[in-house]
């Protein structure tokens, strides 16, 4: 049961870098989002997607991209990292219309410096 | 106002104590209210969840529901130091977009002591 699976899970960046944080679920999720968490702030969702070709802003969209190509992945990229975006980054997904559990991966842990 | 509100802890309690969480919330469409626990570096996962108002119940824990006062509970009974954690209150609407997203506390940090 490989379940939610991100990668990379540690990764440091200097300022003005592009990367990519995949997300790969297995269990058929039409809904995937991307989270960040800061301390004192919470969970704050970034960007979501309800299904292949459908992407939709968060609380905190600005400095990143997202596409959902197929129904398994759903990439987060920042294209100019920035101090700021140091952070944990979760992906999280679940079914829609069946019950209210999202899963969670086991995080990104992103310093940009 | 933040839609939601949860005291940040820390919470220190001894084993065996009764655990009291909450949140309250200023957004009236929000239906579905859930409990997150979070252990040190991990992702959170689904504790339990509730619809609209009233209790619901899982062994040690109880979830609670007042909408009338924006007002939710997780109640721990007989804590135990693998509950040391934090939890994170997260709830969501019914309608339209609003139903895709999940708004989250900032989580409590509990600590129970052997």
């Amino acid at each position: 049961n490989a379940g939610v699976t991100q990668t990379p899970k540690f990764q440091v960046l200097k300022t003005g870098q592009s990367m990519t944080l995949q997300c790969a679920q297995d269990m058929n999720h039409e809904y995937m989002s991307w989270y960040r968490q800061d301390p004192g702030m919470g969970l704050r969702l970034i960007h979501y997607s309800v299904g292949a070709g459908i992407t939709d802003q968060g609380e905190v969209p600005n400095g990143y991209n997202v596409s959902r190509s197929t129904t398994e992945d759903f990439p987060l990229r920042l294209l100019s990292a920035a101090p700021s975006q140091t952070s944990v980054y979760f992906c999280a997904s679940r079914k829609l219309n069946s019950g209210n559990t999202i899963y969670f991966g086991e995080g990104s842990w992103l310093t940009v410096v | 106002q933040k839609e939601v509100e949860q005291d940040p802890g820390p919470l220190s309690v001894p084993e065996g104590a009764i655990v009291s969480l909450n949140c309250t919330y200023s957004n009236s469409a929000f239906q579905y209210f859930m409990w997150y626990r979070q252990y040190s570096r991990k992702g959170p996962e689904l504790l339990m969840y509730t619809y609209s108002s009233g209790n619901k119940e899982d062994g040690r824990f109880t979830a609670q529901v007042d909408k009338s006062s924006k007002y939710i509970s997780l109640f721990i009974r007989d804590s135990q130091p693998s509950d040391s954690a934090t939890y994170l209150c997260a709830m969501r609407s019914n309608s339209g977009g609003s139903n895709y997203k999940l708004t989250f506390g900032k989580g409590t940090l509990l600590t129970v002591n052997p």
